[in-house]
């Protein structure tokens, strides 16, 4: 079936560095995408979400891009801090009606001070 | 304060027991889920609904059901718990296709 995967199951950074977690979908009817950050023992919290006619949207220290021609989402944080550990998901909700999120494979994020 | 609420935040139980993991949402959400997740696993799907009365399978098979009397109550049900139900569970709720406010979920051992 379509998914939406990620590409690194961990990634390990220092503290300050900026980080790149990347996604790689494969439903080209998905209107919707979000970014999730799931802490030890909590469910996940939302970041960040793009729409599917936009290319990049900005947060606090946190940018989605989004390139529909390879079908791939990346989150961006800038200086990443020890609070920023977690299990970073991606999430897709396709255009028809009566679809709920689908979710892809984790990235954990490991950052050491 | 508007959230999701889930329990028991733990359970363990012996097989063949039957159990209800309760998901309450005080937000007025039409709008919820329950999703299953193994360790470091992405979420599936198992069963949703768009409001009271109504419910559907999710992606993921499963073997618990769920009911939805009242708008803010989602409790979801394993008649006959085994060995492979061992996972945690997550309860979401929404208001339109996106903003989901994920519970903290109930992490179930069967032994």
């Amino acid at each position: 079936g379509e998914s939406v995967g990620l590409h690194l199951p961990t990634l390990s950074v220092q503290e300050g560095d900026n980080s790149i977690i990347n996604c790689a979908y494969s439903n080209s009817a998905s209107d919707y995408f979000i970014w999730y950050k799931q802490e030890s023992g909590k469910g996940p919290q939302f970041i960040i979400d793009i729409r599917s006619n936009m290319d990049k949207r900005q947060g606090q220290r946190v940018t989605v891009l989004l390139n529909k021609t390879v079908k791939h989402l990346s989150l961006q944080i800038a200086a990443t801090q020890p609070g920023d550990s977690a299990v970073y998901f991606c999430a897709e909700i396709p255009a028809q009606a009566g679809t709920a999120l689908i979710f892809g494979k984790g990235t954990t994020l490991s950052v050491s001070s | 304060e508007a959230d999701i609420y889930q329990t028991p935040r733990y359970l363990v139980i012996g097989t063949g027991k039957k159990i209800t993991l309760e998901c309450s949402q005080t937000m007025g959400h039409d709008k919820m889920y329950w999703y299953q997740q193994d360790p470091g696993m992405e979420l599936h799907l198992i069963h949703y609904s768009y409001g009271v009365n109504s419910t559907e399978k999710g992606d993921l098979s499963s073997e618990s059901t769920v009911s939805r009397i009242r708008t803010e109550h989602f409790p979801l049900t394993l008649e006959s718990a085994r060995p492979s139900h061992t996972s945690q569970y997550l309860c979401a709720s929404s208001a339109h296709r996106s903003g989901y406010t994920f519970g903290s979920g109930t992490r179930l051992t069967v032994v």
